[in-house]
């Protein structure tokens, strides 16, 4: 199965809210990456994660790795309509070049 | 620059034809993926190759043979393609440092009937 899990599947915001997708690896990550999937279009990168207890900021979008290297969460404030999409998380094994998907979190904002 | 380019963009199949999805990217990267995508599954890995003349099995590999011929391309072929191969598929490329970002192609919405 997919090494890298991904909660909520879907979030359903009010546009102007906040939410927070999250990552969780089983295993220790030698890097994180989370990618956007607007409707109909494919993955495009975001932001890649190295460091433990790394956060970065874009704008709105706060991204963050966990201290153990085993989750990231995607931290959206004031959603907007431009927001609509699937954000997915891709995680490395250490040991391991091959880039692994979360099942994703599909985000849909009521005006 | 055309980044990650694949072909075709649509097919639907009949159960037991074969056909092959090609995948071309024009940015020098080694590591080339292919994935499927289906609803509330994400992208799963099918293959994967590091470099030219390498490929290794992903999650999914079962029904899908590949080929990584030279460094730009890298295909994926359907033998006896079945239903449960209905997908949507993705081809993608990154420099292969381990460290670097993914680029995707358009996908291709397969059909299989």
């Amino acid at each position: 199965g997919q090494q890298v899990m991904q909660i909520p599947q879907y979030q359903h915001v009010q546009e102007g809210e906040d939410f927070t997708t999250y990552c969780n690896s089983s295993t220790t990550l030698s890097n994180i990456q989370w990618y956007k999937q607007r409707p109909g279009g494919h993955p495009v990168f975001l932001i890649q994660l190295v460091k433990s207890g790394e956060v970065k900021k874009q704008k709105r979008l706060t991204f963050q790795f966990g201290e153990a290297k085993k989750n990231s969460s995607l931290h959206i404030t004031a959603t907007q309509t431009t927001d609509v999409g699937t954000y997915f998380c891709a995680g490395r094994k250490s040991n391991d070049y091959k880039l692994s998907f979360g099942a994703g979190t599909t985000v849909t904002v009521r005006a | 620059n055309a980044g990650v380019t694949q072909t075709p963009k649509f097919q639907v199949l009949k159960t037991g034809q074969s056909m092959t999805l090609q995948c071309a990217q024009d940015m020098n990267h080694n590591s080339m993926y292919w994935y499927r995508q289906d609803p509330g599954m994400g992208l799963r890995l099918i293959y994967y190759s590091a470099s030219e003349g390498t490929t290794d099995k992903g999650e999914v590999p079962n029904g899908y043979n590949v080929s990584r011929l030279n460094k730009r391309e890298f295909s994926l072929r359907l033998e006896s393609a079945a239903p449960s191969q209905t997908s949507v598929y993705f081809c993608a490329s990154e420099g292969g440092a381990g460290n670097t970002e993914a680029f995707f192609g358009q996908g291709t919405r397969l059909t299989v009937v």
